[in-house]
């Protein structure tokens, strides 16, 4: 029941835009984005809740349709320090608070 | 700042030997924290749950007597690798809850076993 990501990898020139899409098989709760450089451990972005409930970094915005068991990161204005993969994690469990299920990854490379 | 830290950052160890991995949560207390292995060019793999006060709950294919968990208090989780091979040489991190759904990884930890 991993989430799919797509696409698998985005290149961007500074200040253009990207979208990047996780969807689960299962019904969600949460939907978790996350941000992982090389070599260093996963920083949080946002987190999404069933209900409409969101938290993360301003400059961040995302979606998540319920029904439909997706959730869209909208990247805009992309800068140098956005590079990284990118990851969407769902909620292991049926309510928040339990593990994590990663999808793959997206790889964002934005050059100048 | 960090809200979850990880030690040792870095370790090599010799095929045989046992490791110990330590996760802390800094401000904060975590009734449960979780550890995940990434491989390279690879998505985090959750290995397990760790409680404080009982047991870890481990994943499908996880073998618990060869990665001990301990979760001896509200701030500190550890994994031991025991009897460590090469095969097991990872990126190992672990994760905590904050505010009921905010999860934070630490740094991570590299294990290189020789």
């Amino acid at each position: 029941q991993q989430p799919v990501q797509s696409p698998q990898a985005v290149i961007l020139r500074e200040g253009e835009d990207a979208v990047i899409n996780c969807s689960s098989s299962k019904a969600l709760y949460s939907v978790h984005w996350y941000r992982q450089k090389h070599g260093e451990a996963p920083v949080f972005l946002m987190i999404l809740l069933k209900g409409g409930e969101q938290k993360g970094h301003e400059k961040i915005s995302a979606s998540f349709n319920e029904k439909k068991q997706q959730s869209s990161l909208y990247l805009t204005a992309s800068q140098l320090s956005y590079s990284g993969t990118y990851f969407c994690g769902t909620d292991r469990g049926n309510q928040a608070g339990t593990a994590l299920i990663f999808g793959k990854g997206t790889t964002l490379s934005v050059s100048s | 700042g960090a809200v979850v830290s990880q030690h040792p950052s870095r370790v090599i160890c010799k095929s045989g030997t046992s490791v110990k991995i330590e996760c802390r949560s800094l401000d904060f207390q975590a009734t449960t924290m979780f550890w995940y292995r990434q491989f390279p060019k690879q998505s985090l793999m959750l290995m397990a749950t760790s409680n404080e006060g009982s047991k870890a709950t481990y994943e499908q294919g996880v073998e618990k007597d060869k990665f001990l968990i301990n979760h001896a208090s509200l701030t500190l989780s550890t994994l031991t690798v025991t009897s460590a091979h090469p095969e097991d040489s990872s990126f190992y991190i672990c994760s905590a809850i904050r505010d009921s759904y905010e999860q934070y990884f630490g740094p991570g930890t590299r294990l290189t076993v020789t």
